[in-house]
């Protein structure tokens, strides 16, 4: 079952363009969501969190922004970097620390 | 910076046979997990262990599969007889604490071992 959606596989970003990266979820109980990067060979780093009681966290060139109502979180990666290219994973859970629910990512180019 | 880490990267087992995986999390954190990717799909919880047991586990944890901290140090995954459907990528995991509200607790990641079933 994916409770976790997102529906763009792939994304390409002029270089100093911002880059958004969408995400679904059906499950109402979830309540942390998480992002994180993944570049080949090597394991999901992670970028960048949000509680349900937030609707935006901020970190640097990264922003999370969270609709409860619609079920949907966005990235936004402001300016993108050509560093930046990998697969982004959307993850949520119910509490910070249990199971980790994760979309099959987007995987992002940024060219120069 | 402190990471997981994870041994062998590349394990080529033959079907039936058990295999082992290794994973030393970060030294300070208490709760462990391991995920597993099959290939072109998502990133799957498989268990989570804390204070030498199990806390949570998805259906794919079946009978098969254990888990266990033998040491101070090192986190492992066992797979008693393996299937060709086993061959995937594992994630092993840790996280410093859980279930502290408003606090952000995210799960570090190791490289993974590729399992590979023949």
């Amino acid at each position: 079952d994916q409770q976790v959606k997102q529906n763009s596989p792939s994304l390409s970003v002029q270089e100093g363009r911002i880059s958004i990266l969408n995400c679904d979820y059906t499950n109402s109980m979830f309540d942390y969501f998480l992002w994180y990067k993944k570049y080949p060979a090597e394991g999901p780093t992670f970028l960048i969190s949000i509680s349900s009681i937030k609707d935006k966290n901020e970190d640097g060139r990264f922003t999370v922004f969270l609709n409860k109502s619609a079920k949907h979180l966005s990235l936004h990666i402001v300016p993108s970097q050509p560093g930046d290219s990998a697969v982004y994973f959307c993850a949520a859970n119910k509490v910070p620390g249990y199971a980790l629910n994760f979309g099959k990512g987007t995987s992002l180019l940024v060219t120069p | 910076e402190p990471e997981v880490t994870q041994t062998p990267s590349h394990q080529v087992t033959q079907m039936g046979q058990e295999v082992i995986l290794r994973c030393v999390p970060i030294s300070n954190h208490l709760y462990f997990y391991w995920y597993r990717q099959i290939l072109g799909q998502k990133v799957e919880f498989l268990v989570s262990f804390y204070n030498n047991e199990i806390s949570e586990k998805s259906e794919i944890f079946d009978d098969q599969f254990s888990v266990e901290r033998p040491d101070g140090s090192n986190f492992t995954l066992k797979i008693r007889s393996t299937k060709l459907e086993d061959s995937a990528m594992y994630f092993c995991a840790s996280s410093e604490a859980v279930g502290i509200p408003l606090v952000d607790q995210p799960q570090h990641f190791g490289d993974g071992t590729r399992l590979s079933i023949l």
